[in-house]
């Protein structure tokens, strides 16, 4: 049974650039969240999705940033128009459907670097 | 608004101490807690979890403890080695994970 897949593992964008960050759950999760944590910073929530629907996204960045998880596919973080501080490592975990306190399988991360 | 802190930042030790990181939380409504382990540059190992009901996990040299009441919760590292240096980070869950800044530790030889 695999675990949490990110990709790409490495990601280097210029400014102005759009970055999409892809995770696949692990088999049977069908619970998504994104965390991120900038260089020197602790890891900060910032969505929480399940299949097609956004549950949380209190921890999202107000502009340029979404998230979505499709029926079908990995979920996709994007940003758009990427600033140097954007660049940061980007996790993403899932957990399988049995409610909110589930526990929570981490993926490799990404780490986005902006130019 | 739940905040989690951990302490010490830092913490230095020769091979073989036994050591006791905190962490502390500041809203009881928590579904369970979590310890994991950083590597530099690398990602999240789970070390232990502890159900809001449970009182402590344990797992090989690592022990960890929960009390809600007074919004705390320990790990505990027995008999420390160099391989156990990382960043140790507790989260809370509330429905997302609530996390510390973290304890860097470095075990000497």
């Amino acid at each position: 049974n695999a675990g949490v897949m990110q990709n790409p593992r490495h990601l280097v964008r210029r400014r102005g650039q759009e970055a999409r960050l892809r995770c696949s759950p692990m088999k049977g999760h069908s619970h998504v969240y994104w965390y991120r944590q900038l260089p020197e910073e602790g890891l900060k929530f910032m969505v929480y999705l399940q299949k097609e629907n956004i549950i949380d996204e209190s921890g999202m960045p107000k502009e340029r940033f979404s998230a979505e998880f499709p029926k079908e596919g990995p979920s996709i973080l994007r940003i758009q128009q990427v600033v140097r501080g954007d660049s940061a490592a980007y996790f993403c975990a899932s957990s399988s459907p049995g409610g909110a306190g589930e526990t929570q399988y981490f993926g490799p991360g990404t780490r986005l670097l902006v130019l | 608004k739940q905040e989690v802190t951990q302490i010490p930042a830092a913490l230095s030790v020769p091979e073989g101490e036994n050591l006791v990181l905190n962490c502390s939380f500041t809203d009881s409504a928590i579904y369970n807690l979590q310890w994991f382990r950083q590597d530099p540059g690398k990602g999240l190992t789970s070390l232990l979890l502890i159900q809001s009901s449970q009182r402590e996990q344990t797992s090989g040299r690592l022990n960890a403890s929960l009390d809600k009441s007074s919004g705390r919760s320990t790990l505990y590292i027995a008999a420390s080695q160099p391989g156990d240096s990382a960043t140790y980070l507790c989260a809370a869950n509330t429905g997302k994970l609530i996390f510390g800044q973290g304890t860097t530790l470095q075990v000497k030889p």
